[in-house]
């Protein structure tokens, strides 16, 4: 089973600011399998980018993921108020595993 | 637009059984392969099963293998979950999500709202 580390476990910024979160992963993750989701206090999760660097439908170009192998990134060029959530990094190579999460909170 | 709604949810006694059911619309549920996603309450998200377009292949989590069972209707776009032997573990809010077309691996691309399940005496 392919575990993912995510880091930090929270992280405290204000609005405008640039967010680095980080994906490290157990073993090498096939083809670029990572996928990056949100979630929002009692909402679903919402797929942000798959293949570690392709938004979503409907995505902002505020948010960009890259990275291969065993180190991922997503990175949020400058939070707005709704981007303050919990987000999770996951790979669907090897079935599907998640990270346990970063959350992203207002300082 | 898609639309994913789960139903079956509640409270079950350790060792009960219950079935979950996830109806969906919007898009050509015949030829996608759905999963079933569970968050424990301030927890993570697990993932727990995948089930190919045509059942073909169907994949479980470790922590559940044995117990819980995936399958699918395409005629009712329908996506089931039966869960026996139930533990206090078990308890989370239960997510079923699009997956990639056919027996394609990819990423969760819709969820549903998600049903509580409570395991407890």
């Amino acid at each position: 089973e392919i575990v993912l580390t995510q880091s930090p476990g929270t992280l405290s910024l204000s609005p405008g600011d640039r967010a680095t979160l980080s994906c490290r992963a157990s073993q090498s993750v096939s083809s670029s399998y990572l996928a990056w989701y949100q979630q929002e206090p009692g909402q679903a999760p919402r797929l942000l980018i798959y293949g570690a660097s392709s938004r979503a439908t409907g995505i902002p170009d505020r948010f960009s993921g890259s990275g291969s192998g065993t180190d991922f990134t997503l990175t949020i060029s400058r939070l707005e108020p709704e981007d303050f959530a919990v987000y999770y990094c996951q790979q669907y190579g090897s079935l599907w595993t998640f990270g346990q999460g970063t959350k992203v909170e207002i300082k | 637009e898609v639309q994913l709604v789960e139903s079956g949810g509640g409270l079950v006694q350790p060792g009960g059984s219950l079935r979950l059911s996830c109806a969906a619309s919007g898009f050509t549920f015949s030829g996608y392969s759905m999963n079933w996603v569970r968050q424990a309450p301030e927890k993570g998200l697990e993932w727990v099963s995948y089930i190919s377009s045509s059942s073909s292949t169907i994949y479980y989590a470790d922590s559940v293998k044995g117990r819980f069972t995936i399958s699918r209707d395409n005629a009712k776009n329908s996506l089931y979950l039966q869960m026996n032997s139930l533990r206090a573990e078990d308890t989370a809010v239960y997510y079923c999500a699009k997956g990639g077309w056919g027996v394609a691996t990819g990423p969760l691309d819709y969820w549903g709202q998600g049903t509580l399940v409570t395991v407890s005496s």
